[in-house]
């Protein structure tokens, strides 16, 4: 059972950039299983980016074009979400997530513990 | 980009009751990519349902969910304790904004 461990805590100056990693062990992924998603303080669930099935390929929200990219190592099983320009409402738990289970349409089925970002001057 | 709305924002409910948590999107969707997620403070999501209707391995069976086209429903049929959380429906990426499901 593939299971992801992220990297720790972050404290970052606005303007910016943050870099979270996400290491799977007990297993491998591929670059087309993983999705980033977080959520800011009293906020919903927010969708980064990440492999979306019925477009073959890594996509991005539309929110978060220009300013985040997503990458994987799969020689380490290592995927990467780099975000820049950052700014105080980027203040979030951050979450990588992977999708593992055959033909579930790319459902998220095992998630990192988190990793909070804290953007303040 | 299909936008999911969630109703309602919050359902109150005593252990024991049945929950109806809906997902409408903004345009006919394929089946096979809706998610239902619970989310609890602290904890990292949890995947609950996909394909509108399959449980994840360990999710009881209390949990189902149906729907087609642009209507999809989330729902437990009696409520435990650790079921008081909040709920995503998500399609494709983007998540609907949730449904809170606390104790009444």
């Amino acid at each position: 059972q593939v299971q992801v461990v992220q990297s720790g805590a972050e404290v970052k100056k606005p303007g910016s950039s943050v870099k979270v990693s996400c290491e799977a062990s007990g297993g491998t992924f591929k670059s087309y299983d993983i999705s980033w998603v977080r959520q800011a303080p009293g906020q919903g669930l927010e969708w980064m980016g990440g492999f979306v099935p019925i477009v073959g390929s890594a996509n991005y929200a539309r929110k978060f074009q220009g300013r985040v990219t997503i990458t994987t190592d799969e020689s380490t099983s290592t995927a990467y979400m780099e975000l820049r320009s950052l700014r105080s409402e980027d203040t979030a738990v951050y979450y990588c997530a992977s999708a593992n289970i055959p033909a579930a349409g790319g459902a998220l089925d095992i998630w990192g513990q988190g990793t909070p970002v804290t953007v303040s001057s | 980009e299909t936008v999911l709305t969630q109703s309602p924002g919050t359902l109150s409910l005593s252990p024991g009751e049945r929950a109806t948590l809906s997902c409408r999107a903004s345009q006919s969707v394929s089946s096979k990519f809706l998610a239902w997620y619970q989310h609890k403070p602290g904890q990292p999501p949890r995947l609950l349902i996909y394909g509108t209707s399959t449980r994840a391995t360990g999710i009881p069976d209390r949990f189902s969910g149906s729907g087609s086209g642009t209507d999809f429903t989330l729902t437990i049929s009696r409520l435990e304790p650790e079921d008081f959380a909040v709920y995503y429906c998500q399609y494709l990426g983007p998540f609907g904004r949730g449904t809170k499901v606390e104790i009444k």
